[in-house]
């Protein structure tokens, strides 16, 4: 039972096309992010969401935008693909720490995503 | 606002080396510190956690002191292994709320039989 899965793993497609990955979590975790790791394993975080408020990094592109359809998924669309946005998306989990807990995060597999 | 700083990587050990990944961080409070890893083609996993000043972390030989007077973190290892090989990131979550953790830039590990 994966805890954090990730949909496609692999996806390879053109400039200027909309892609989306998805991403689902059964932890019962109330909140979930997306990260984009480059080359270089840098990790930028881009969303973070829960069911009170969308925080979004205010580098990413307004091209890329969260969608979630119930509290154990957050789906993540981007239009008009660019070569820049080639990376390895990463979707992850954490319990709110104000419910006692350390709060730690739970990633998916990645998502690899080309842009030819 | 709240940073983690790592040493730059690659760090390239022959196998039953001593391994220290260094880990300092700036944050008002108390955060939480973590250890994470990233072993080849997979997401990051928890490798271990301290919550508080002078906690200890351990897990799979690894073990990071949470030292509050130097704000640091270092993650070491006695004798490392080829399967060691992978990404460390250290991380840092600040209490109360649901704040958004803290990376650094992570430190690659080679491990060489």
């Amino acid at each position: 039972d994966t805890a954090v899965s990730q949909t496609p793993k692999y996806l390879v497609t053109q400039m200027g096309n909309d892609k989306s990955i998805k991403c689902e979590q059964n932890l019962g975790h109330d909140t979930m992010y997306w990260y984009k790791q480059d080359s270089k394993k840098f990790l930028k975080i881009m969303f973070s969401y829960n069911n009170k408020e969308l925080i979004i990094n205010e580098t990413v592109p307004n091209r890329f935008s969260p969608k979630s359809p119930d509290k154990a998924h957050l789906n993540l669309h981007i239009n008009s693909l660019e070569l820049g946005d080639s990376a390895v998306y990463f979707c992850a989990s954490s319990q709110d720490r104000r419910q006692g807990n350390t709060g730690e995060l739970f990633f998916g597999e990645g998502s690899r995503l080309t842009v030819l | 606002g709240n940073s983690v700083t790592q040493m730059e990587g690659p760090v390239t050990l022959s196998e039953e080396a001593f391994l220290t990944i260094n880990c300092t961080y700036t944050a008002t409070g108390y955060p939480s510190l973590f250890w994470y890893v990233q072993y080849p083609g997979e997401g990051l996993q928890l490798l271990l956690k301290a919550t508080k000043a002078d906690d200890k972390g351990s897990n799979k030989g690894f073990e990071a002191t949470y030292r509050k007077e130097t704000t640091s973190f270092h993650l070491e290892k006695g004798s490392v292994q080829v399967s060691d090989s992978a990404v460390y990131f250290c991380a840092l979550r600040k209490s109360g709320g649901s704040y958004i953790p803290t990376f650094g830039r992570g430190t690659s590990l080679i491990v060489h039989p």
